[in-house]
């Protein structure tokens, strides 16, 4: 069974700090999604991640992946107010549509 | 507005009554998610449809759960008999999938979620 993990599980931070939340999952994967919640809210999609190497970036947020790792990581860059929300990573894998989502980490930046 | 929407937005009922959701996707999206989002995790996977055929379910859908899409556009879930385990965050989700010559195919595949419907059962 796919188990799909991330850490840390909530992260306090001041704004203008960088900091990195990793995701780690089970099995081969051909895709790895990040998306963002805001409380109360859907689930935005922030990135999509083909490839081994594949990187995105995005404002402050920039993910990576790295497959044979079976990691990926969302690096915040000089964080500021309004990235508060949780974050998730997501993994699909081979033919079954489903994705497999981590515990989700929940972003507090601080003024 | 054209995202995914979800209705009603937030039920209440007592154990053992039934309830039923509905979900209506992106137009153009030939696939249609369910999931269950608890307090504090992350959302799991109840099902999915491709048009109207139900192609797969998790073993979280008990039999007190049934899903539809009768034409392949809205779709609805329905709880049979509540219980108080079942109050969570139920999501909606569709994907362009295979199907439309637009699109790239990461564009294709990203799954849009709906607001959600949130359960609680007294």
């Amino acid at each position: 069974e796919l188990k799909v993990e991330q850490n840390p599980l909530f992260l306090s931070m001041q704004e203008g700090k960088n900091y990195t939340i990793y995701c780690n999952y089970s099995t081969t994967s051909d895709r790895l999604y990040w998306y963002r919640q805001d409380p109360g809210k859907s689930l935005e999609s922030l990135f999509v991640l083909l490839s081994n190497g594949a990187v995105k970036q995005e404002g402050r947020l920039m993910a990576s992946l790295d497959t044979k790792a079976r990691l990926s990581t969302l690096h915040i860059t000089a964080a500021v107010h309004d990235l508060s929300a949780t974050y998730f990573c997501a993994v699909h894998t081979g033919t079954a549509s489903k994705l497999t989502f981590g515990t989700g980490t929940r972003l507090q930046v601080t003024l | 507005d054209t995202g995914v929407s979800q209705d009603p937005r937030h039920k209440i009922t007592k154990r053992g009554q039934n309830v039923t959701f509905r979900c209506d996707p992106i137009s153009e999206h030939n696939r249609l998610y369910w999931y269950r989002q608890t307090l504090g995790q992350g959302p799991e996977f109840l099902t999915y449809f491709q048009n109207e055929a139900q192609l797969e379910k998790s073993r979280l859908l008990s039999d007190r759960f049934s899903a539809e899409r009768p034409k392949g556009s809205f779709s609805t879930l329905e709880i049979q008999r509540t219980e108080q385990g079942d109050s969570a965050m139920y999501l909606c989700a569709s994907s362009l999938g295979t199907g439309g010559r637009r699109g790239s195919l990461l564009a294709k595949n990203i799954q849009y979620f709906g607001a959600g419907t949130r359960l609680s059962v007294l």
